[in-house]
């Protein structure tokens, strides 16, 4: 069965530490990973996508890796601010559907 | 919000009723989804369409159904009720999912309570 587990389930940490979310996948024959953010009572943000050939992406203070072979992603934020506050998720793509981890809370102290 | 609606945003029904929650775009997106969310489950996919009349199920299609009679519609129905079915309910589109410059959009949600 494919299962995308994410680690730590909630995190908070002082403004301005940087931080690693982590992702890791059961099946690695992906097409692709994307995290993505979600506020309280919206939906979901994309942030990044990284296609399985890739190794990285980057988008301001935000880097994600890939690493196929051991199943696992990380999402690294620089120096955090409270607007930084969300549940961030990843998902991995296999054939036409997306799989989704249950998400990491982080929480930003100011 | 990528041009996606949902409606309606919060909705109330009793077990046993039938239910529609409808999906709107304008983005002229090829790909469009149905998730619902649930507390330690993540997002799980319960029908996708890859065009006009043409779907396909998810991991929890039991006791969904959907139709997609225009490109801009995907709509996904809950023929008879159940307390089970509770969720926060998300549209998702996508012009293709395999193009790094087109990721997967969400709407706001759709919030269902079955009493």
């Amino acid at each position: 069965k494919q299962e995308v587990t994410q680690i730590p389930a909630a995190l908070s940490v002082p403004e301005g530490e940087n931080l690693v979310l982590n992702c890791s996948f059961t099946d690695s024959a992906i097409y692709n990973l994307q995290w993505f953010r979600q506020d309280p009572g919206k939906g979901l943000t994309s942030l990044l996508l990284i296609q399985s050939s890739q190794r990285e992406q980057t988008s301001g203070r935000l880097n994600a890796s890939l690493d196929k072979s051991s199943g696992r992603s990380t999402l690294y934020i620089a120096a955090s601010q409270p607007g930084d506050s969300a549940t961030y998720l990843c998902a991995v793509e296999y054939g036409n559907k997306l799989v989704f981890g249950a998400g990491t809370i982080l929480r930003v102290k100011s | 919000d990528a041009g996606i609606t949902q409606s309606p945003r919060h909705k109330v029904t009793e077990t046993g009723t039938p239910v529609t929650l409808r999906c709107h775009q304008t983005e002229n997106h090829r790909y469009m989804y149905w998730y619902r969310q649930d507390p330690g489950h993540g997002l799980r996919l319960i029908h996708y369409s890859y065009g006009v009349k043409d779907t396909d199920k998810g991991e929890v299609s039991d006791g969904y159904s959907v139709s997609r009679s225009k490109t801009e519609d995907f709509l996904l129905t809950l023929e008879s009720a159940t307390s089970s079915q509770t969720s926060v309910y998300f549209c998702a589109i996508s012009a293709s999912l395999r193009d790094n410059n087109s990721p997967l959009h969400f709407g706001n949600g759709t919030r269902l309570t079955v009493t």
